[in-house]
């Protein structure tokens, strides 16, 4: 079964910063990772797809990375903004349509 | 156009009711899931729809739960004799096409189960 961690748990920095968001899963037999955004009420909205022949994928001020033979993805958020604020979670297809979701990282970015 | 949707959007019930949740997927997509989320823990997958193919109920955590999916498009999850365990967020999500590993599934707001 396919076990998907992120660390930290909670993060907070000031407007500017950019924020570095980990996630790593243990079978490295993944179709594809996906990065969601989660706000408090809301649902997920996805941010980012790597697919597992990619090594990144970028939009706007979002760069995903993906290694798959150390288990790992990063999402990279470039110039931090209060908006940015929410919770972030990671989730990899394995061998089915099922999406394996880790914890999510909550994000505050100060003003 | 119009994403998915759920409701109600909160729900609290005493322990041994029984409750319903609603979903309406975006029209269109032939793919339906139940994930629930609980607190400090990830999403947990519950079950999946495709279109009028015998659902995968892989997920569900014991025989009190139970979904349907009427016309291929809304879905209803049930719980029957609620315990406080159940207390949680349940989420909806509908994706374009049948099994397809890399699409995108769209999420809805979720449902907040509160069991006292």
């Amino acid at each position: 079964k396919q076990e998907v961690t992120q660390i930290p748990a909670a993060l907070s920095v000031p407007e500017g910063e950019n924020l570095v968001l980990n996630c790593s899963f243990t079978d490295s037999a993944i179709y594809n990772l996906q990065w969601f955004r989660q706000d408090p009420g809301k649902g997920l909205t996805s941010l980012l797809l790597i697919q597992s022949s990619q090594r990144e994928q970028t939009s706007g001020r979002l760069n995903a990375s993906l290694d798959k033979s150390s288990g790992r993805s990063t999402l990279y958020i470039a110039a931090s903004q209060p908006g940015d604020s929410a919770t972030y979670l990671c989730a990899s297809h394995s061998n089915d349509y099922k999406l394996s979701f880790g914890a999510g990282t909550t994000v505050t970015v100060r003003a | 156009g119009a994403g998915v949707s759920q409701s109600p959007s909160n729900k609290v019930t005493e322990k041994g009711k029984d409750v319903e949740l609603r979903c309406d997927p975006i029209s269109g997509h032939t793919a339906l899931y139940w994930y629930r989320q609980s607190l400090g823990q990830g999403l947990e997958f519950l079950i999946y729809f495709q279109g009028n193919s015998a659902p995968d109920k892989s997920g569900l955590p014991s025989d009190r739960f139970s979904a349907e999916r009427t016309g291929g498009s809304v879905s209803t999850l049930t719980i029957q004799r609620t315990q406080q365990e159940d207390s949680a967020v349940y989420l909806c999500a509908s994706s374009l096409s049948a099994g397809m590993i890399t699409d995108t599934q769209y999420f809805g707001p979720g449902t907040r189960l509160t069991v006292l």
